[in-house]
């Protein structure tokens, strides 16, 4: 089955630099990636996803990339701010086979003021 | 539209006694899923509907747990006899389609239920 391995477990930067969490597959057949953000005690929330047939997607300071040849896809976000700080979670799906979305590990995520 | 709405918030139980999760999905939304969130394992589905049908059911952890969906608006999920290792927060998430089309799952705010 699908295994989603999520790194770094936690990441510290100051507002305003950039912070890039990666995540690794192993299924090639998977083809959604989605990215949550959970705030403290709140829910996840999708805020980017991409599939497989895109190889980067962009939405204002968020961009995720996707690499399918090394089964890896990674969050970037630029110009970070304080209510950036939250838990990131990447996942994986293989679409078509209603099959399950496995999540990493999550990234804990601090922007310094 | 009130997104997936759970109750209670927060359960606080003994062990021995069962406990029942409530869940209401996005009105027109076809799949349901449950998943449990720890420090340790994170966010694990236990189980997901489709139409109101399990399709698979096999995350969750053994028989101590059930899951139903009666209707397209309500799902519950069991757990007889609680054990504390079962302490964690639950969530619910609701998503139109799945496998293929609009995948975006929205998630519920949680039940976090607590097994002294």
């Amino acid at each position: 089955g699908e295994n989603v391995e999520q790194h770094p477990s936690t990441l510290s930067v100051q507002e305003g630099d950039s912070a890039v969490i990666k995540c690794t597959y192993s299924d090639s057949a998977s083809n959604y990636f989605p990215w949550y953000k959970q705030e403290l005690g709140k829910r996840p929330q999708l805020i980017i996803d991409i599939r497989s047939n895109v190889g980067e997607k962009k939405d204002q300071r968020i961009a995720v990339t996707l690499n399918k040849t090394a089964k890896h896809f990674s969050l970037h976000i630029t110009e970070t701010q304080p209510e950036d700080s939250a838990v990131y979670f990447c996942a994986a799906l293989t679409e078509g086979s209603q099959g399950n979305l496995i999540f990493g590990k999550g990234t804990k995520l601090s922007v310094k003021p | 539209d009130a997104g997936v709405i759970q109750s209670p918030r927060h359960e606080v139980t003994e062990m021995g006694q069962e406990v029942t999760l409530r869940c209401k999905p996005i009105s027109g939304h076809d799949y349901l899923f449950w998943y449990r969130q720890t420090m340790m394992r994170g966010l694990e589905l236990l189980i997901y509907f489709n139409n109101n049908v399990p399709i698979d059911d096999s995350g969750m952890p053994e028989d101590r747990f059930s899951a139903k969906m009666p209707n397209a608006s309500f799902s519950t999920l069991k757990i007889q006899p609680s054990e504390p290792r079962d302490s964690a927060v639950y969530f619910c998430a609701s998503s139109f389609y799945w496998g293929g089309g609009t995948d975006t799952q929205y998630f519920g705010p949680g039940t976090r239920l607590t097994v002294l």
